[in-house]
Formats: C-alpha cells, structure tokens, sequence
C-alpha cells in the first residue's frame, strides 16, 4: 500500500493563479480531510469528506474548493492564490468518522504564493 | 482563541532521561485527546491517545497522562532515543469530527 499520496511536493504560484493539489489513498477509507499548517500554529481543518459525492466545510475554507467524485481521490482547488494561502498542506484519509480511528497522512504540498 | 496549547515551541533532552511534553485545552468538552508526531518532509503520524474517562494510556515507552481538572494533558517519553527527535503535536476532539490542534513542540534528543 502506498497509503496517502500527495502531488506535487512542492508549487510557487503567482497571485491570482489557480491550481489543484492532488491527493489520493489507497487504503479504501470513507473519510478524507485537507489540512494546512501555517508557522506557530496547529493544523488547520479546510475541507472533509464522508465519502465519496459528500463534502463538508471545515474551519478555513475560504478560497478553496473540494471535491469527491471517487472514494481514492480528493483533489483540493486554489480558485485564485493569495499570498495568504502560503502555507503546507496536507491531506489526510481515515477509516471510518469514530474519533478513534487513526488519521493517516500525506507527505504534505509546500505552497508558495508571491 | 487557540482551544489547544503547546506552550514550548521546543524541548531538549539528553538521550536516555524522559521527556515531557506539555499540551492545556480550554474546552471542557474536549473528550479525546491525541498525540502525532513529525518528522521534517512527512506527515505526522499517530503516536498514543487517551479518551477522557481515563486518566492514563501506556503504549511501550510512551504514556499519556491526562488531568481534567486542570485541562491538561502530558506525553511522557521513557527512555528517549535519538530517533524521537521531531514535532509532536497535541489534538483534541469534542463529539464532531473535526480535530483541534496545538502549533506542536519540537523535541530535541541529544546523544
């Protein structure tokens, strides 16, 4: 298993620019999140999905969108970069919604927005 | 309003003694509690965690201790070892899904 994979590893965008970061798991897990984690400050919740067809806002979902048309992928759109949008993100897959179940995560996209 | 804290940004331990590290919350309708932890380049992983009808989890070297009535909980490291060297992150959770996260701790393992 190659567990959760992230594409690309690292981006610079120009303002204004749009992209999509690529996130896929192979451990046929329901639900799916996408983090971003900013210096001195704990991950952040953007988006989640229960499955495939469902997603949800999390706490900073401002300027970007979701999407889940399969159960292996989750793919995250910056509509328009901001310089604000700098940051790491990661994207994350677990088994089922139980708060026991363990979160596993990608490597992490390091995103540069100028 | 950070619901979670990690107060020191870092931590150095001589390798062999324990490390301690520290995480308060101010929800008190936090019930389970997490540790990851990180190494530079990857995401964090899954360390230990404890639900809040229990004071204390042990997993080998790595116990977690958790004191309600203060809203703090503590992860212990018992013998450190070179390879703890990273961040380690606290989590919380209340009865939705969403995790809240400390900003972590990076612990330091000297030889």
């Amino acid at each position: 298993n190659a567990g959760v994979t992230q594409t690309p590893k690292f981006q610079v965008l120009k303002t204004g620019q749009s992209m999509t970061l690529q996130c896929a798991q192979d451990m046929n897990h329901e639900y799916m999140s996408w983090y971003r984690q900013d210096p001195g400050m704990g991950l952040r919740l953007i988006h989640y999905s229960v499955g495939a067809g469902i997603t949800d806002q999390g706490e900073v979902p401002n300027g970007y969108n979701v999407s889940r048309s399969t159960t292996e992928d989750f793919p995250l759109r910056l509509l328009s970069a901001a310089p604000s949008q700098t940051s790491v993100y990661f994207c994350a897959s677990q088994n089922s919604g139980g708060k026991q179940e363990t979160q596993y995560f990608g490597p992490g996209t390091r995103l540069l927005v100028l | 309003d950070q619901q979670v804290k990690q107060n020191s940004p870092s931590l150095s331990v001589q390798e062999g003694r324990i490390s301690i590290l520290n995480c308060d919350y101010t929800n008190s309708m936090f019930d389970y509690f997490l540790w990851y932890k990180k190494y530079p380049a990857e995401g964090p992983t899954f360390l230990i965690s404890i639900s809040s009808i229990k004071d204390k989890n042990e997993d080998g070297r790595f116990t977690v201790f958790l004191n309600k009535s203060a809203k703090h909980l503590s992860l212990h490291i018992v013998p450190s070892q070179p390879g703890d060297s990273a961040v380690y992150f606290c989590a919380a959770s209340d009865s939705n899904y969403q995790l809240i996260w400390g900003a972590g701790t990076k612990l330091i393992i000297k030889p």
